[in-house]
């Protein structure tokens, strides 16, 4: 059974500091991942995704994929109190069928910016 | 391009119905996935459809059962309801044709109350 493991926090930061949000895996065969955002009463809304080993800048946000180490990251430059939300890493490897695909989810990080 | 649909988005039953929800993906996705959220278990696979074929399946009991129709619109029918089954029940859609992963995209979720 594959898993995804995240720090559940809950994180505090500062407005204008890096929030750094972390998950690690256990299936070597796991290729990308994906990160969502989801506020609170609200579904999850994909922010990045990250296919091969590395970092992927987007805006503020920077995904890291360290397939090595089996460790991937999102790390929220200059936060802002609008980023509170929970954050969710996401494996889609799909296991079974090989045209399959079902995330698999960590557990959320609930992110919080102070003014 | 609208995004993905779900209706209805409250529901409350009583144990022992049976439930109907529908998802309706963005247009041109023909994989469409289902999830349960819950504060113990957090987001948990329920089942992939893709032309109309069940393409993977979650550990779910078999209470819980979906389709797809030929325009890639899904439902998802849950039977005998239990307490347990009041959750946050998601449908995300990509476009996924074959291997490799494909972003998921979610909709706004049907809130689900069994009393």
């Amino acid at each position: 059974q594959k898993e995804v493991e995240q720090n559940s926090g809950p994180l505090s930061v500062p407005e204008g500091a890096i929030a750094s949000l972390n998950c690690t895996y256990s299936d070597r065969g796991s290729q990308s991942f994906f990160w969502y955002r989801q506020y609170s009463g609200k579904s999850p809304e994909l922010i990045m995704s990250i296919y091969s080993n590395g970092d992927k800048e987007d805006g503020r946000f920077t995904a890291q994929l360290n397939k090595a180490s089996q460790y991937v990251s999102l790390l929220i430059r200059d936060s802002q109190p609008s980023d509170s939300a929970t954050y969710l890493c996401a494996d889609p490897y799909g296991r079974s069928s090989g045209s399959a695909r079902q995330l698999t989810f960590g557990s959320g990080t609930q992110l919080t910016v102070l003014p | 391009k609208a995004g993905v649909t779900q209706t209805p988005r409250y529901l409350i039953k009583t144990r022992g119905q049976q439930v109907t929800l529908s998802c309706s993906p963005i247009s041109g996705h023909r994989s469409v996935s289902w999830y349960q959220q819950t504060p113990g278990q957090g987001l948990q696979f329920l089942f992939e459809y893709f032309s109309e074929t069940q393409r993977n399946k979650g550990n779910f009991p078999g209470r819980f059962s979906g389709r797809q129709f030929s325009n890639s619109r899904s439902e998802m029918n849950v039977s005998t309801l239990e307490l347990g089954d009041s959750a946050l029940y998601l449908c995300a859609s990509s476009w996924s044709s074959g291997q490799g992963s494909y972003e998921q995209y979610f909709g706004p979720g049907t809130r689900l109350t069994v009393t």
